[in-house]
Formats: structure tokens, C-alpha cells, sequence
């Protein structure tokens, strides 16, 4: 357990629905990733956030996704009209910037099944 | 549970026997590298990591070695154990270039036979 927590841990849910997702970091880490991850393939950068600005964002990111982070601690990640191609593990990170090592420590993930 | 290790190159180890996952990158202006471990279900587990100016770093049972000539990294676990089994990720980053962002290599499958 590395103190990063994600809530849901499973999602199910029908095509054209609205999920969020919640990251919970470790405490008094600044900067926090989420990531995408499908069968058999490593994670994939969605975007960032240093406290609560979010500072890049991958083109995978479709205007029907959106990230909050707006105290600079938890997170949201939420995705509107779902479709089947957005089934996947949605990975959260988190990190103290001011740290000497850049390791991003990773939740448990949120597994997403749209049907 | 689902596989994270689905479709993914296999490595099949005896218990015991020292295992080498190797991993190329391709961003010749990486300077940050890690490598991770993930169990079915779970979430990434850092391994160990290792920065440009360096071309060894040892852990407990671990060893990363980086060749910046060729852009190869390699992970080098001593006496295997059945816990060990687990997909294994490489993951590069610009540290110093203002992106944030880990690139993550195809993955190793890594199998320990009792």
C-alpha cells in the first residue's frame, strides 16, 4: 500500500453515462498524475496537477474528460458520455515535488468497464 | 481478476536463478528512469530508479543498469522468488525538460517456477 487511495476500485456503466472518478494522494504531496492503462499495455499519461493548477494535459485527454484538483489535495477525474473505448484501469499518482527523487507512487487504480 | 500481463513477451524463470528484464527507450533526452512492478489488480509498485549520471544503481536483490549509447536499460533480480512474478515496467521521463509525465516501455511478464 503506497498511501495513494482511489475510489471506486470497479466501475460498470452503461454507454453514453457520466462517471468520476476520486484520488485521494499522499499527504503533503504536491503534484498529482492520473494515468490510463488498457490489457497489456503500460500506463499512459493523461495529465498533471502541482497542487491545484493543472499544468499539462495529453491530447489523450477528449473534451469529455476532466480532472479537478480543487483544494490541491484529493482529486476527481470525470468522464462524460462514456463510451466502450474508455474501458480501462485509471491510474492515480502522486509525488512531493520539492523531494530530490521523482518517483510518482501509484494507486491501486480504478477499473472501468463501460458496456 | 483481469491480467495485466495479457499479450505481454513472457519470461519463465526457476526459483532461485537471478532474472534480466531488459527495456529500450527512446527519448535520447531522458535523465529519469524507473522501474516498476505490477501485480494483477493492482496499481504499479516503484522498484527502483536511476538518473542519467549514472549507469548502475543496486537495491535490496535488485540492480538497474542504464546505457545511454544505446538507450537500454536493464533490471537484474537476484534468486528469484515466486513473489517476485509479476509484469514489469520500464518508464522514462525528462525530469529536467518541465514535462511531469512517465513514458511507460511495453512491458515484461516475469514468471517464477517453485
Amino acid at each position: 500500500d503506497t498511501g495513494v487511495s482511489q475510489n471506486p476500485r470497479h466501475k460498470i456503466t452503461k454507454r453514453g453515462q457520466n462517471v468520476t472518478f476520486r484520488c485521494d494522494p499522499i499527504s503533503e504531496h504536491n503534484r498529482l498524475y492520473w494515468y490510463r492503462q488498457t490489457l497489456g499495455q503500460g500506463p499512459e499519461f493523461l495529465t498533471y496537477f502541482q497542487n491545484e493548477a493543472q499544468l499539462e494535459k495529453s491530447r489523450l485527454l477528449s473534451d469529455r474528460f476532466s480532472a479537478e484538483r480543487p483544494k490541491g489535495s484529493f482529486s476527481t477525474l470525470e468522464i462524460q458520455r462514456t463510451e466502450q473505448g474508455d474501458s480501462a484501469m485509471y491510474l492515480c499518482a502522486s509525488r512531493k515535488a520539492e523531494l530530490i527523487t521523482d518517483t510518482q507512487y501509484f494507486g491501486p487504480g480504478t477499473r472501468l468497464t463501460v458496456l | 481478476g483481469e491480467s495485466v500481463g495479457l499479450h505481454l513477451p513472457t519470461l519463465s524463470v526457476q526459483e532461485g536463478d537471478n532474472s534480466i528484464i531488459n527495456c529500450a527507450y527512446s527519448n535520447s533526452a531522458s535523465d529519469y528512469f524507473i522501474w516498476y512492478k505490477q501485480e494483477s489488480g493492482k496499481g504499479p509498485q516503484f522498484i527502483i530508479d536511476i538518473r542519467s549520471n549514472m549507469d548502475k544503481r543496486q537495491g535490496q536483490r535488485v540492480t538497474v543498469l542504464l546505457n545511454k549509447t544505446v538507450k537500454h536499460l536493464s533490471l537484474q533480480i537476484a534468486a528469484t522468488q515466486p513473489g517476485d512474478s509479476a509484469v514489469y515496467f520500464c518508464a522514462e521521463s525528462e525530469s529536467q525538460g518541465g514535462s511531469e509525465k512517465l513514458v511507460f516501455g511495453k512491458g515484461m511478464k516475469l514468471t517464477v517456477n517453485p
